[in-house]
């Protein structure tokens, strides 16, 4: 089984900066990785996928970048709906393969 | 504009079976590009993805519950279903419903005790 490794924990940041977080695979997933964000009592949301391609709806602040076994999420200029729970996950080989997610990035308030 | 609604029983008996029903609208469950599946979040932790399954073909487990789990579909009614077996407070957790692994449900919140 992939394991994702997610840094840091959690992260503080104050509103209108930049955030940074990072995503690593045990091995190589290629560019089958997706981030999720998800708010208290909300289901996940999709907000990357391919590893850099935005999903629908979702704004331009957020980018991402790398491919196997490193990965970035930047958040350009934190809004206040931005903070959350960030995860990715990988989705290489799926299936017969397993998806298997990182233990999350907290983003609070600085 | 695709829907997922899960439900069943918020509460299982330790050793029962935790089953739950996914009900899709706004898409057809049959269309041979989708796959649908169940991911499972306990409170105050990560996600835990359960098993899909592929119209085009395939229902796949992880690994680690495999032995309890079944996904099955009913094409007449839009919807598709898990069933997890000999439940413990381990299995407590908000269930969703999942499309492609990318759009959720709402979830449902499944708690195990007697």
């Amino acid at each position: 089984e992939i394991v994702m490794t997610q840094s840091p924990a959690t992260l503080s940041v104050s509103p209108g900066e930049r955030a940074t977080l990072s995503c690593r695979a045990s091995q190589s997933v290629s560019s089958n990785l997706a981030w999720f964000q998800q708010k208290p009592g909300q289901a996940p949301r999709l907000l990357i996928y391919g590893a850099s391609t935005r999903a629908t709806g979702i704004p331009a602040r957020f980018s991402g970048s790398g491919s196997g076994t490193e990965f970035t999420l930047t958040i350009s200029s934190l809004q206040s709906e931005d903070f959350a729970v960030y995860y990715c996950r990988q989705s290489n080989n799926w299936p017969p393969g397993p998806l298997t997610f990182g233990g999350g990035t907290k983003v609070e308030i600085k | 504009q695709l829907q997922l609604q899960e439900s069943g029983p918020g509460l299982v008996k330790p050793s029962e079976t935790l089953s739950l029903i996914c009900t899709v609208s706004g898409g057809s469950i049959s269309s041979s590009s989708n796959s649908w599946g169940w991911i499972r979040q306990p409170p105050g932790k990560g996600l835990e993805w359960i098993g899909s399954f592929f119209y085009s073909g395939g229902t796949y487990y992880n690994p680690s519950l495999k032995s309890r789990v079944t996904i099955f579909v009913d094409t007449s009614k839009n919807q598709f279903s898990l069933k997890l077996s000999s439940v413990t407070a381990a299995d407590t957790a908000v269930y969703y419903c999942a499309h492609k692994g990318d759009f959720w449900g709402q979830g449902t919140l499944v708690t195990v005790s007697s």
